[in-house]
């Protein structure tokens, strides 16, 4: 998937735990998003950032969640004191300088939330 | 943000082309059309996208409606790796932001 790396790949956390949620985008993109997947249902948008800014967090839960993209590293999508209704596919995603409606974005493999 | 319609389900032969439509009457004249796939257990994946004319590429074609108020997605020869769930958005030029947001999308099943 054209470069996006996201780790772990696969976590599981006892209810109340917090959960990081690690991307890497594409080599020479600024600009991240993180989608949410919950079991049998579609792709939900949650937050769009670009470098040290958060430019959409609409799809955002008002409480728990956070997300960050530094000027340097990984962006970091956190959730703190997980439930059960947590679990879900969480997706990365990377495009280069914004493009506007043509703009194609590149997914990572996803990591794979499971709250017990 | 502007709303798109697909068939819930389709099916298709392997080795035969497969029509996907789309349905986008609300379409705005800045809007793109864009098609993703998604794989079981995978992340969406990018197949192509286009404005006015007709578009093709390794993977696949996209046809767009005179009126931009509907388009095709076309595989020319469907695999068995081509089973996924298929995903018409679209996405606004010089929006606010460079968000996508998914429907439902198109479950393809693709038989052997």
């Amino acid at each position: 998937n054209a470069g996006v790396m996201q780790n772990p790949r696969h976590l599981v956390r006892r209810r109340g735990q917090e959960a990081r949620l690690r991307c890497s985008p594409v080599k020479g993109h600024s600009h991240v998003y993180w989608y949410r997947q919950l079991p049998e249902e579609g792709l939900k948008f949650m937050v769009y950032l670009q470098k040290e800014n958060i430019i959409d967090e609409s799809g955002m839960p008002k409480e728990r969640f956070s997300a960050e993209f530094p000027k340097e590293g990984p962006s970091i999508l956190r959730i703190q004191q997980v439930v059960r209704g947590d679990s879900a596919a969480y997706f990365c995603a990377s495009s280069p300088i914004g493009q506007g409606g043509a703009n194609t974005i590149y997914f990572g493999e996803g990591s794979w939330l499971t709250v017990v | 943000d502007a709303k798109t319609t697909q068939p819930n389900s389709m099916e298709s032969n392997e080795e035969e082309p497969v029509h996907l439509p789309c349905n986008h009457s609300t379409i705005s004249g800045t809007d793109y059309i864009h098609w993703y796939r998604q794989l079981p257990s995978q992340g969406p994946e990018y197949v192509i996208h286009g404005l006015t004319s007709n578009v093709n590429n390794r993977m696949a074609s996209l046809a767009i409606a005179e009126d931009r108020k509907s388009s095709t997605l076309i595989l020319h020869r469907a695999t068995l790796r081509d089973a996924a769930v298929y995903y018409c958005i679209l996405g606004n030029y010089g929006g606010a932001t460079n968000k996508l947001i998914f429907g439902t999308g198109t479950l393809l099943a693709v038989q052997p």
